[in-house]
């Protein structure tokens, strides 16, 4: 199976923050990796996949980058409404495994 | 649009089974694979396995084989997560997802919660 290691595990940020959060892969993968938000009691929502592309509806404040096994969310211009926990998931082979997480608290 | 309505929760019994439904609609039903994910309280997401519906196929992730099982009804566009030998670890809610061609998991059910408690 595909480890995926995502870090950190969380963070504080204010609004207008440029926040960066990474994963890496223990295999190449392709370019294979989503990036999904999640808020309490509800289900994960994605966000950008295939490393860099934005689901429709997501704003272009998300952006997403990197190749091979290391890749990056970065969310520039921190909005109240992104107070939330993301994952990143490799998508590359079954199991379609799972970072941690990262929380993104109010500093 | 695409939806996916997940049955209702349920409490079990350690050692009890629990079967769970996804029903899909706004698209043709065997054209995607169906994942199930599941997260316990306070934790991430936890990929438990997938099918596909057209021909049945499918994959269990190594900490759930020999307890998960999943099956679908083509007719109702439904698919079935059973999973056996519950445990207080086994507390979770249970979602299935589902993507388009190429895409990871752009679609969710509202998820289960699944508690296990004697």
């Amino acid at each position: 199976d595909i480890q995926v290691t995502q870090s950190p595990s969380s963070l504080s940020a204010s609004v207008g923050d440029r926040v960066i959060i990474t994963c890496r892969a223990s295999q190449v993968i392709s370019n294979s990796l989503a990036w999904y938000q999640q808020k309490p009691g509800r289900a994960p929502n994605l966000l950008v996949y295939a490393t860099s592309k934005l689901e429709s509806g997501v704003p272009s404040r998300f952006s997403g980058s990197g190749s091979g096994a290391d890749y990056t969310l970065t969310i520039s211009g921190l909005q109240p409404e992104d107070f939330a926990t993301y994952y990143c998931q490799q998508y590359y082979s079954v199991p379609q495994t799972f970072g941690r997480g990262t929380k993104v608290e109010v500093k | 649009q695409i939806q996916l309505v997940q049955s209702g929760a349920d409490v079990k019994k350690p050692g009890a089974s629990v079967k769970l439904s996804c029903k899909a609609s706004g698209y043709t039903f065997t054209a995607y694979y169906i994942h199930w994910v599941r997260q316990a309280p306070g934790h991430g997401l936890e990929y438990m396995g997938i099918i596909y519906p057209s021909g049945g196929t499918t994959y269990y992730a190594q900490n759930f084989q020999g307890r998960l099982t999943l099956t679908r009804n083509t007719s109702t566009a439904t698919v079935y997560m059973e999973l056996s030998g519950l445990s207080a670890d086994d507390t979770a809610i249970y979602y299935c997802a589902t993507a388009s061609t190429g895409k990871p998991l752009g679609y969710w059910g509202q998820g289960t919660l699944v508690t296990v408690s004697s």
